[in-house]
């Protein structure tokens, strides 16, 4: 496609409830990010997809979060029994190699 | 791993004004930098990189940004802002090898017409 596409964009979800969020990268992009900005704080990283390797997942906060991309393309973040803290923009963004990351308009999930 | 810190969390400045927006990175080795925007309910766009070569990159909008090893610095400049110019900026540093993009904690930037 012609940019990254993520869906939804506005997610509400009730407290302990499991969300999923999809990417769709650029085509031919090998590497994918994953990203949460909460009011304040920036771009916390989250997980990191390269080709064929392992993923990096040292951003992941807790064990209620996870992701895959399936077929080194699309990927899904999935959120567990959702706190309120929880509450943020994810972002997906990807890239080639070693360039430059186009991002995504980002998913907004709520939590009430 | 990396690490990336943006020394001014929110800089208000009048039209025509000078800016200098700080960025310093740790890592040990070789890294590719950058500096995205964000304005107002838009999604994060590139302004400028570092990959190699001159150490003084120019990127789009006027803006500009000097990287200084010695000082593990890559400050984004812009001789004269403009209302239009109102948005967060953030830098970010990943291997030169490849790697994770981290981010700063985001500047933002408030220019008053």
């Amino acid at each position: 496609g012609a940019g990254v596409s993520q869906s939804p964009s506005n997610k509400v979800t009730e407290k302990g409830k499991d969300v999923e969020l999809r990417c769709d990268p650029i085509s031919g992009h090998t590497a994918l990010y994953w990203y949460r900005q909460s009011l304040g704080q920036g771009l916390e990283f989250l997980i990191y997809f390269q080709g064929n390797s392992a993923p990096d997942k040292s951003g992941l906060p807790s064990d209620r979060f996870s992701a895959e991309r399936t077929g080194g393309s699309v990927s899904t973040l999935t959120i567990q029994r959702t706190q309120q803290e929880d509450s943020a923009v994810y972002l997906c963004a990807s890239s080639l190699r070693v360039t430059e990351a186009f991002f995504g308009q980002g998913t907004r999930l709520t939590v009430v | 791993a990396q690490s990336v810190s943006q020394h001014n969390h929110h800089v208000i400045l009048s039209e025509a004004a000078s800016l200098e927006l700080g960025c310093n990175y740790s890592y040990g080795g070789t890294v590719n930098l950058f500096w995205y925007v964000q304005y107002p309910g838009q999604h994060l766009q590139l302004l400028l990189k570092y990959f190699s070569g001159d150490p003084l990159v120019k990127g789009i909008k006027g803006f500009e940004a000097e990287f200084i090893k010695s000082k593990f610095s890559f400050n984004l400049r812009k001789p004269s802002v403009q209302w239009s110019d109102t948005a967060e900026y953030f830098c970010a540093v990943t291997p030169a090898q490849g790697g994770k993009l981290i981010f700063g904690q985001g500047t933002e930037l408030s220019v008053k017409p």
